[in-house]
């Protein structure tokens, strides 16, 4: 069964920084894809960041673009999203998702519980 | 960037009636690459349709995705209880970026 496990939210302070990580089994990790998903409060699921399965390639929405880096480490099956500069907007639950190809597809056929980040002064 | 639209906001259906959600893109999803999810509050969301229109594993067979072009469909018939949620188109065939529908809230009458 997969599973993926998301650590590291909490309340930071706007311009700050955050360390987020998703713990993943029940697959070979490295052959996958992964992305990380975001929900504001009250509303629907933006697309923050993808990262192919080697590492070597990744994708970002234009607001993460030089803010946000996504990162994977294939000998401990976990994938990391290190925030900065973290502004009011960026106060969502973050959500980590797996591709459901081992070639990028671009949908996500599991998902975790998700972490919430909360940025305020 | 492809935009999606969903309709209505809301669906207060009662149990055993059909469900018909709706997607639309703002420009041709070549391939019909829309998938659909349902995420119900506090879990994982949950990936439900691929490719408009097959199942992904383990979903039930009540839930059937149709469309293409630009727009798309999610029927859920004979609505059960566990369907309260909320469910979300996705387009993946134009990116980055992936772009979700603000999606459809189903509540059970």
């Amino acid at each position: 069964e997969v599973q993926l496990v998301e650590s590291g939210g909490g309340l930071v302070r706007p311009g700050g920084s955050l360390s987020l990580s998703c713990v993943a089994s029940g697959f070979t990790f490295s052959n996958y894809p992964m992305g990380w998903v975001r929900q504001s409060s009250g509303k629907g699921l933006e697309w923050v960041s993808t990262i192919i399965g080697d590492g070597t390639a990744t994708f970002y929405t234009d607001s993460a673009k030089g803010r946000f880096t996504i990162s994977r480490d294939n000998s401990r099956n976990t994938l990391f999203l290190q925030m900065n500069s973290l502004r009011a907007e960026d106060t969502a639950t973050y959500f980590c998702a797996k591709d459901e190809y081992h070639i990028l597809s671009g949908f996500f056929d599991s998902w975790g519980k998700g972490t919430v980040v909360t940025v305020s002064s | 960037e492809i935009v999606m639209t969903q309709s209505p906001a809301t669906l207060s259906v009662s149990p055993g009636e059909r469900a018909t959600l709706f997607c639309r893109a703002s420009e041709t999803v070549h391939n019909n690459l829309v998938a659909w999810y349902q995420h119900r509050p506090g879990q994982a969301p949950r990936l439900l349709i691929y490719a408009a229109s097959t199942r992904a594993t383990g979903i039930p067979a009540r839930f059937t995705g149709g469309g293409s072009g630009a727009e798309f469909t999610l029927t859920i018939s004979s609505l059960q209880s566990e369907d309260s949620a909320v469910y979300y188109c996705q387009q993946y065939n134009k990116w980055p970026p992936l772009t979700f529908g603000g999606g459809t809230k189903v509540e059970i009458k």
